[in-house]
C-alpha cells in the first residue's frame, strides 16, 4: 500500500468545519483513498473512502485532487466529539488486504 | 444494524495462563479479522478469514496464538501461556467481501 503523510496534530473550534490534509503521491491508479478515526479507548471508525470522485456521507465530505496524489477530509460542523486520531490509508479495495494505520492526525475540536 | 461485538470487553489473566476472546461479526459479512493494538501504538494485523477458505495467518506472532471461525461467523482468537508482552487491546473486524472494515470495541487484555 501507498505510504500516506499527515500533520501531527490540529485544532479546530467546534461548530467550525475541520479540514484533515493527507499526502499520498505514491498512489497508484487501483488504489482507494480511506479514512478512519479512533477516539480514545474505541475500536477505530470508519469514516468514508474514494477512488478519484469526490465523496459526501452523513459523517464528512472526501475531496481528492485531479492528480489523487492529495486529499482532504472535512467534517463541516466539528463537534466535541470528533476529538480523535484520523488516519488516511491507501489501499486496493478488495478483502484480505489488512488495514495498516501510520501515525494519523490527532485532532483536538475545543469548545 | 448491529456491529461488530467483541466479549469480554476487560481481562485480567496471570502469566502463562490461556484466554480466549470471542468476536461477533456483522451478520452477512464474509470477512473477518483480528488485530491488536498496544498503547500508543498502530494496528498489528494478526489473522484473516475469508468465508471457507483457508485463513490468512501470517500475523500471528507466535505458535501460542491461534484463531478459529466457526460455521463462518463467530469467531474466537486463543492466546495460550500468556506473557506479559501479550497485553493490549485486540480488535476484530469484519467486511463483506470488497469494502470497508467495521471495527469492534475491541478486548482490553492485561497479563499481570
Amino acid at each position: 500500500d501507498a505510504k500516506t503523510t499527515q500533520p501531527t496534530s490540529m485544532d479546530c473550534a467546534e461548530g467550525r468545519a475541520a479540514n484533515l490534509p493527507c499526502n499520498h503521491s505514491t498512489i497508484s491508479g487501483n488504489e482507494y483513498v480511506y479514512w478512519y478515526r479512533q477516539i480514545h479507548s474505541q475500536g477505530p471508525q470508519y469514516i468514508i473512502h474514494g477512488l478519484k470522485n469526490n465523496e459526501t456521507n452523513e459523517m464528512a465530505s472526501l475531496i481528492i485532487t485531479e492528480d489523487r496524489k492529495s486529499s482532504t477530509l472535512i467534517l463541516p460542523h466539528a463537534t466535541l466529539r470528533d476529538t480523535a486520531v484520523y488516519y488516511c490509508i491507501v489501499r486496493v479495495n478488495n478483502a484480505g488486504n489488512m488495514l495498516t494505520f501510520g501515525g494519523g492526525t490527532r485532532l483536538m475540536v475545543k469548545p | 444494524g448491529a456491529g461488530v461485538s467483541q466479549s469480554p470487553s476487560n481481562k485480567v489473566t496471570e502469566k502463562g495462563k490461556d484466554v480466549e476472546l470471542r468476536c461477533d461479526p456483522i451478520s452477512g459479512h464474509t470477512a473477518l479479522y483480528w488485530y491488536r493494538q498496544s498503547l500508543g501504538q498502530g494496528l498489528e494485523f494478526l489473522i484473516y478469514f475469508q468465508g471457507n477458505s483457508a485463513p490468512d495467518k501470517s500475523g500471528l506472532p507466535s505458535d501460542r496464538f491461534s484463531a478459529e471461525r466457526t460455521g463462518g461467523s463467530v469467531s474466537t482468537l486463543t492466546i495460550q501461556r500468556t506473557q506479559q508482552e501479550d497485553s493490549a487491546v485486540y480488535l476484530c473486524a469484519s467486511s463483506r467481501t470488497l469494502g470497508e472494515q467495521y471495527f469492534g470495541p475491541g478486548t482490553r487484555l492485561t497479563v499481570t
